[in-house]
């Protein structure tokens, strides 16, 4: 079955730099049509699509943070990591990864991490 | 491409039927997906290609509209469907989510 999980810091200090990892199972990133997002949510806020990795290692990002931003997948390990630079407190939220398998058609997201949540402050 | 839910919250009892629309700042074709999202849960994706209803999904769901103007419709609410509910195109890079529409009890 499909499984993710996120991991990473919880607290984090203005400046520094995010890593999240996203391990998955249940499917393989070299197969066609497999992708792996990553989406933030600040508190009672909405969602927010933040950048997102494919089968042929292409990868795509939020207008506004692509110079933040930067998405990467390891194969052999089944996971995929996103870097965030310079984190600010407005940053903070619940960081999710999630699964798009194209043969639905679109890059829907059929299946979601649990979430991690992560705090920007001194 | 902006997308713009409405209303941003209501209030319904269980057994009314509920309509939240989504509406692209452009052309999205069928490229639209709807997600649930409950109190410190994840998304649950619950249609795809505007109208195409994931497996699993109770059939009270339904997914309707293409263009710039999509629907979704609960139409009988249960107690589990008292939630936050999100629109997301899919037609292009980079893709987005509409600001959600809360779904409370009345």
């Amino acid at each position: 079955q499909v499984t993710l999980r996120e991991s990473g810091p919880a607290l984090v200090k203005p400046t520094q730099t995010l890593t999240l990892t996203c391990t998955f199972s249940g499917f393989s990133l070299t197969n066609s049509g497999m992708c792996v997002s990553w989406i933030r949510q600040a508190p009672g806020k909405a969602l927010e699509w933040l950048a997102i990795v494919d089968w042929d290692d292409d990868k795509h990002y939020a207008t506004s943070l692509k110079t933040r931003l930067t998405i990467s997948r390891d194969t052999t390990k089944n996971q995929v990591v996103l870097t965030m630079t310079n984190m600010d407190p407005v940053d903070t939220g619940t960081y999710y990864c999630a699964r798009t398998n194209m043969g639905r058609g679109d890059f829907s997201l059929d299946y979601w991490g649990q979430g991690t949540l992560v705090s920007v402050s001194s | 491409i902006q997308l713009t839910q409405s209303p941003s919250s209501l209030s319904a009892s269980v057994g009314d039927r509920v309509t939240i629309t989504c509406r692209a700042s452009q052309d999205i074709s069928s490229y639209l997906a709807w997600y649930q999202q409950k109190p410190g849960k994840a998304p649950k994706l619950l249609i795809y290609a505007a109208s195409t209803l994931q497996s699993g999904v109770p059939s009270r769901f339904s997914g309707s509209g293409s263009g710039v103007d999509f629907t979704l419709t609960i139409s009988s609410l249960q107690p589990e469907d008292f939630a936050a509910y999100y629109c997301q195109q899919l037609d292009s890079f980079p893709l987005t989510f509409g600001g959600g529409t809360k779904v409370e009890i009345k």
